[in-house]
């Protein structure tokens, strides 16, 4: 079947600009994850979604970054007035709570602001 | 914060030649898994291992797990040029869900 999808791959914007990032999980998947990896890094919780409500946001760095699942599928990072701090791959991940929490990952998004 | 540490952060070895990666952590953990990321995008999934278990396989890869002194290694059995990649080790535990990644080991077979 289909694996996590992200929308869009690269995201060039300018410092005070807003972003959304798209990221449709796996069918199935209940949770769903927000990650950001930085250069040489390993990844970084942001937030996670247990269907649509965020069960756990304590990663989000400052008010700047949201998060929604509305629907309890596709969910949207929102990140408003970038700064050039933000510039970071933004991964998203989805499991089902019925396995180990297995998370399986999506390509992810490069976000660099100018 | 990055709970774990990946040791060595680089090796390079030849084609053919097993790679060992370790993994040290700080508290403890429900499961561990171990992840391969090519160029900086998204990270597969290779193997989970779980807090009761020591020792696991999957293919060219095994895995170890001591509980007791915080610490997974993966093994990667004749290695290929195109296992070049950098493996991270993330953890969960202490009732969350979300994992803590290490900062990775950069692996680099040469033909």
């Amino acid at each position: 079947g289909a694996g996590v999808s992200q929308t869009p791959s690269n995201k060039v914007t300018e410092k005070g600009k807003y972003v959304e990032l798209r990221c449709d999980p796996i069918s199935g998947h209940t949770a769903l994850y927000w990650y950001r990896q930085s250069l040489g890094q390993g990844p970084e919780f942001l937030i996670y979604f247990q269907g649509t409500g965020a069960a756990d946001d304590s990663g989000l760095p400052n008010d700047r970054f949201f998060a929604v699942r509305p629907e309890g599928s596709v969910s949207t990072l929102k990140i408003q007035r970038t700064e050039r701090g933000d510039s970071a791959v933004y991964l998203c991940a989805s499991s089902s709570l019925a396995g180990y929490n297995e998370q399986f990952f999506g390509p992810g998004t490069r976000l660099t602001v100018l | 914060s990055q709970q774990g540490e990946e040791d060595p952060q680089a090796l390079s070895i030849q084609e053919g030649e097993n790679a060992t990666m370790n993994c040290s952590y700080k508290t403890s953990i429900n499961n561990l898994q171990w992840y391969r990321q090519n160029s900086g995008r998204g990270l597969v999934h290779l193997i989970l291992i779980r807090s009761n278990e020591r020792e696991k396989h999957s293919g060219r890869l095994r895995v170890t797990l001591d509980t007791s002194k915080k610490s997974s290694s993966l093994l990667i059995t004749a290695s290929r040029a195109a296992d070049t990649a950098s493996y991270f080790c993330a953890t969960d535990g202490q009732g969350a869900q979300k994992l803590v990644f290490g900062q990775g080991t950069r692996l680099t077979i040469n033909p």
